[in-house]
């Protein structure tokens, strides 16, 4: 059975900092991994997919790599800032009883203060 | 664009009371739909997805069901609702077929549910 553990369960930081958000898997077999935004109340943004044959995928502050092998995947976030302040989920997508699925972590609650 | 509707934005319901969410996407056809719950401190569960109108695969056992009517719209229903069924509750999209590896999912904005 596959589980997706995000480590650390919460983070406050000051402004300025640059961070890494760590996302870990039982399962090697995924098809891809998906980092996303969730604000309180809020559904879900995405912010950044990277497939299973890839190693990282950057966008803007964001990076994000991959390690399948391991089942690892880190979320790097440069230069933070207040709006930053978030839960980052992740999540994998794998094939399972006839159809690909994702499963999420728990998220890591993220305070950036000015 | 396409873009994806949940109603309503927040909910308070009896015990034992029947629910309805609804979820509509727009600009897009024959979309993959999902429902996850999503409770306080824990990450997010896949209740059921559809691959079509009519088509509906559950993904645990509960109190909760799903229907498809149309092609872009699925609703999560319950005839009698438990305490346990309180959370925030997730409709989101996927392009192409279910089965296809690759495709990406986007989120609505949520129903908060809270059961009294």
């Amino acid at each position: 059975k596959q589980e997706v553990t995000q480590i650390p369960a919460a983070l406050s930081v000051p402004e300025g900092e640059n961070l890494v958000l760590n996302c870990s898997f039982t399962d090697s077999a995924i098809y891809n991994l998906q980092w996303f935004r969730q604000d309180p109340g809020k559904g879900l943004t995405s912010l950044l997919l990277i497939q299973s044959s890839q190693r990282e995928q950057t966008s803007g502050r964001l990076n994000a790599s991959l390690d399948k092998s391991s089942g690892r995947s880190t979320l790097y976030i440069a230069a933070s800032q207040p709006g930053d302040s978030a839960t980052y989920l992740c999540a994998v997508r794998r094939f399972s009883g006839g159809y690909n699925k994702l499963i999420f972590g728990a998220g890591t609650r993220l305070a950036v203060h000015p | 664009s396409q873009t994806i509707h949940q109603w309503p934005a927040t909910l308070v319901q009896p015990v034992g009371s029947p629910l309805s969410l609804e979820c509509t996407v727009e600009g897009t056809s024959n979309p993959n739909l999902y429902w996850y719950r999503q409770a306080a401190g824990r990450g997010l569960q896949l209740l059921f997805y559809s691959v079509g109108i009519g088509q509906i695969s559950s993904e645990v056992p509960q109190n909760l069901s799903a229907s498809r009517p149309q092609d872009r719209q699925f609703i999560l229903s319950s005839k009698k609702l438990l305490l346990s069924d309180s959370g925030f509750y997730l409709c989101a999209w996927g392009r192409g077929q279910a089965q296809q590896g690759n495709n990406e999912q986007f989120f609505g904005p949520g129903t908060r549910l809270t059961v009294l």
